[in-house]
């Protein structure tokens, strides 16, 4: 069935950059959009954008532009969502989701990573 | 503070019909889809409706959505304790700025 297992939870000081792993499994790895998204305790969820597993193109909303990077390690099924410049509200858990159709970025977001807890603090 | 708004809470008793409601503008509701999120305590969020009303295979036919202008709608009907959690709607927003998936601020259901 289908899996993103992501990489355990990360502590870190403001500035720093954190780097969170997403591993995929039971699909075609090319085939799907992947996304990223965070929620900060007690909050609702923030998008951070996406990124083409097949040709690595990638689309974030201005927020997050020159901050994130998201890349792929096609051998390995897993995308990787990189923030710099961290700041305490960047505290969050940070989860990946896979889109519902291939091919397609509409944002139906139907299999999620479990989490990973980044905290900044000093 | 929210692109898209949403009552903070609902409740319901076992067997009753609960709505939630997500206002937006014509930048994102108005346009685009909707999309309806449904997120228990400690759990990753679970796409419950995409496309305004259709529903994932293993989504049960108690949810149903609609969108009417700038609003949408999330019904819960034949209300179980299981489906006490946080609901979150979504759609694309076609800011200035660029395209931006948009979440609203969730609503709670509790299960009396």
């Amino acid at each position: 069935q289908v899996q993103l297992v992501q990489s355990g939870a990360e502590v870190k000081k403001p500035g720093a950059s954190v780097k969170v792993s997403c591993k995929t499994s039971g699909y075609t790895f090319s085939d799907f959009y992947i996304h990223w998204l965070r929620q900060a305790p007690g909050q609702g969820l923030e998008w951070m954008g996406w990124i083409n597993p097949n040709s690595g193109g990638r689309h974030f909303p201005q927020k997050f532009q020159g901050r994130v990077t998201m890349t792929r390690d096609t051998s390995v099924s897993t995308v990787y969502m990189e923030l710099g410049r961290l700041r305490s509200d960047d505290t969050a858990i940070y989860f990946c989701a896979r889109e519902l159709f291939s091919g397609s970025i509409d944002a139906a977001l139907y299999s999620w990573g479990q989490g990973t807890m980044v905290t900044v603090s000093s | 503070q929210s692109i898209l708004t949403q009552p903070p809470s609902a409740s319901g008793t076992p067997g009753q019909r609960v709505t939630i409601s997500c206002s937006g503008s014509s930048s994102n509701i108005g346009k685009n889809t909707v999309y309806w999120y449904q997120q228990l305590a400690g759990a990753a969020p679970k796409l419950l409706i995409y496309s305004v009303n259709q529903r994932p295979s293993g989504v049960p036919d108690r949810f149903s959505g609609s969108k009417s202008g700038t609003s949408a709608s999330l019904a819960i009907s034949g209300l179980q304790s299981e489906d006490e959690a946080a609901y979150f709607c979504a759609a694309w927003d076609d800011s200035p700025n660029g395209p931006g998936y948009v979440f609203g601020p969730g609503t709670t259901v509790t299960v009396l």
